[in-house]
């Protein structure tokens, strides 16, 4: 079975270039979760949807970070304008509800320059 | 307050030794899940083992279990007969409550390094 398929792998931008991370989640699952690692901040929840609809985006850091799920096999995350702070590995998770794991896709690193 | 606690930054242990990663959480609601995954250095994150806060038994899988002491607050993974291909940094997560919240509290993380 396919997991969730994250696209680009690795993205290097300047930074003020738009940055759009893509997710497909896992089908069948109806939940699904961006975070963002850093050395830092360790693994954070930016944003997450229920059946397509966002549930909770306290995670978003400003305004310059947007999430779209226009359907239940497609999701991305937007950064514009980018700045190198946002470099970071981007993850995509989807789960099929609450009691069971969230399975992760392999990543976006971004690094922006 | 931290939701979920690792004391333990770093972990060395020897080839085919048991190992008990530490976790720690906080949480008021009755209604939780507690998930352990490895991130090993290629960077993906694998979820290994869940155990639900009204599990009577302590999870197992595989080589994996998970010491359980509801009263205590506390959800240690137990790798017994650890490999080579252990080495990675594990995390443990909390899932507070019920229906449509499913978001996930990571700890911070322990490193593991197994040594032949």
């Amino acid at each position: 079975d396919a997991g969730v398929i994250q696209s680009p792998r690795h993205e290097v931008t300047e930074m003020g270039q738009e940055v759009t991370l893509r997710c497909k989640p896992i089908s069948g699952h109806n939940s699904l979760f961006w975070y963002r690692q850093t050395m830092m901040r360790g693994l954070e929840l930016l944003i997450y949807f229920n059946n397509n609809v966002p549930i909770d985006d306290s995670g978003m850091p400003e305004d310059r970070f947007s999430a779209k799920m226009p359907n239940a096999s497609f999701s991305t995350l937007k950064i514009q304008p980018s700045e190198p702070r946002d470099s970071a590995v981007y993850f995509c998770a989807s789960s099929h509800d609450s009691n069971q794991p969230q399975h992760f896709g392999d990543g976006t690193r971004l690094s922006i320059l | 307050a931290q939701k979920i606690t690792q004391t333990q930054p770093g972990m060395f242990v020897q080839e085919k030794e048991a190992v008990t990663l530490d976790c720690t959480y906080d949480t008021s609601d009755p209604s939780y899940g507690l998930f352990w995954y490895k991130q090993p250095s290629s960077g993906e994150m694998i979820f290994l083992i869940y155990q639900g806060s009204y599990d009577q038994q302590n999870a197992t899988e595989g080589r994996y279990s998970l010491n359980f002491q509801k009263a205590r607050k506390s959800a240690n993974l137990v790798i017994s007969a650890s490999q080579l291909g252990d080495s990675a940094m594990y995390f443990c997560a909390m899932r507070e409550g019920q229906g449509a919240t499913n978001k996930l509290i990571f700890g911070t993380g322990t490193l593991l390094a197994v040594q032949p």
